[in-house]
């Protein structure tokens, strides 16, 4: 099946520590992103990346990194510099950016800080 | 700036009633707009998407959205509400290609859907 693999789907960081998703498909999409979700603020955009090798701030990059060697996979670091991590992550992606295609979404990683 | 506004945070209806759930957008040039569903501590399911075309779209799960340009409006509707479309519904408005062509999503809060027996 197709679709977009997010792990783990819990996470608890210590305060201090970076910690890595994984996000991953086998779609053949080209482009990719980064959502936080908190309760009644919707989906917020983090990191995207149009193409590999190429990626570009959101609204709220400050605190995370990303990189993008591979098509199928574009995994977010949430590093200490973080303030507030707790949240529930999505992945999506869509076959190309410019395209009208709907955005497919992965099951999403719940990050707690202890 | 382009915008998405969903002015209700929970809707309340009974079992076999039709529900509306409202969008309001502030975009410039043609929106394309989406509409997705969640379920608790699940990822995003696509319902359906207005392009271009006729203003009433139909999409998963017996939902449609009626596109409204003079009103700034994408309604999701169902005529005949189950149980189980209880779940957090959200609206989102894509920049449009041309512009600078990144496929970025704009969301709205989200409206929480409760369908009562």
């Amino acid at each position: 099946d197709g679709g977009i693999t997010q792990s783990p789907k819990y996470l608890f960081r210590k305060e201090g520590q970076n910690v890595t998703l994984s996000c991953e498909q086998n779609l053949n999409h080209d482009a990719m992103y980064w959502y936080r979700q908190d309760p009644g603020q919707g989906l917020r955009l983090i990191y995207y990346s149009q193409i590999v090798n190429d990626f570009q701030k959101g609204d709220i990059a400050e605190g995370y990194s990303v990189s993008r060697e591979k098509k199928e996979s574009f995994p977010l670091t949430v590093t200490s510099a973080q303030k507030n991590p707790t949240a529930f992550y999505l992945c999506a992606s869509i076959g190309l950016a410019g395209s009208v295609n709907e955005q497919f979404f992965g099951p999403g990683t719940r990050l707690t800080v202890l | 700036a382009q915008s998405v506004a969903q002015p209700e945070d929970q809707v309340n209806v009974a079992e076999g009633n039709p529900l509306t759930v409202k969008c309001t957008y502030s975009v410039s040039g043609n929106p394309y707009l989406f509409w997705y569903v969640q379920y608790p501590n699940r990822g995003l399911q696509f319902l359906l998407k207005y392009i271009t075309g006729d203003n009433l779209v139909k999409g998963s799960y017996g939902f449609e959205a009626e596109f409204n340009k003079s009103q700034t409006s994408f309604h999701l509707k169902k005529p005949s509400a189950l149980v189980s479309d209880s779940a957090l519904y959200f609206c989102a408005v894509r920049d449009t290609p041309g512009s600078s062509n990144t496929g970025k999503l704009i969301f709205g809060q989200g409206t929480t859907l409760q369908v009562k027996p």
